[in-house]
């Protein structure tokens, strides 16, 4: 079974570009979440999704991120325009309903200069 | 006062040796309990998942929850060196989904 596919896993860029982040769900999973690990906060949730809807976004640091969920098998981070304190390892997970646990990909490693 | 509380470590112990991994929270209302493992440039990966109080047990490893006084912890036996990893605690309200997470714990697992 593929697990979340996450893409790119590395992204180099300079301050003030925009970065969009992609992720792949599990097939059948309709939850999807956006997480933020760094060494000082550890893993924060930024925004999750039931069904492709938004349910909670109260992570989402700044106006200058955002996300989406065009359909059940794919969706976006992006960030406009990016500051170095956004470096940080970005996780995409899925889960299944309720409760059901979350399933994480390998993340997006991003790197602001 | 950070929900999840887990020491960081790092923690290292010889091959064979058993394992003991803590995290305590502070709210009442976290019904769900995971540990996750992460290797290095890795995404975590669910390792054990339990509900409310109890043991649960997968091969080497044990998972223990106490709600009265809210410590969750992780056994792990016979210990190898794959076994080294960074080790986070997870917890989660009913219907919540949202997933608070410990700092994480760095294992070393020496040979």
């Amino acid at each position: 079974d593929a697990g979340v596919i996450q893409s790119p896993r590395h992204e180099v860029t300079e301050m003030g570009q925009e970065v969009t982040l992609r992720c792949k769900p599990i097939s059948g999973h309709n939850s999807l979440f956006w997480y933020r690990q760094t060494m000082m906060r550890g893993l924060e949730l930024l925004i999750y999704f039931n069904n492709n809807v938004p349910i909670d976004d109260s992570g989402m640091p700044e106006d200058r991120f955002s996300a989406k969920m065009p359909n059940a098998s794919f969706s976006t981070l992006k960030i406009q325009p990016s500051e170095p304190r956004d470096s940080a390892v970005y996780f995409c997970a899925s889960g299944g309903r309720g409760n059901q646990p979350q399933h994480f990909g390998d993340g997006t490693r991003l790197s602001i200069l | 006062q950070k929900e999840v509380e887990q020491d960081p470590g790092p923690l290292s112990v010889p091959e064979g040796a058993i394992v003991s991994l803590n995290c305590t929270y502070s709210n009442s209302a976290f019904q769900y309990f995971m540990w996750y493992r992460q290797y290095s440039r890795k995404g975590p990966e669910l390792l054990m998942y339990t509900y409310s109080s109890g043991n649960k047990e997968d091969g080497r490893f044990t998972a223990q929850v106490d709600k009265s006084s809210k410590y969750i912890s992780l056994f792990i036996r016979d210990s190898q060196p794959s076994d080294s990893a960074t080790y986070l605690c997870a917890t989660e309200k009913q219907g919540a989904q949202k997933l608070v997470f410990g700092q994480g714990t760095r294992l070393t697992i020496n040979p």
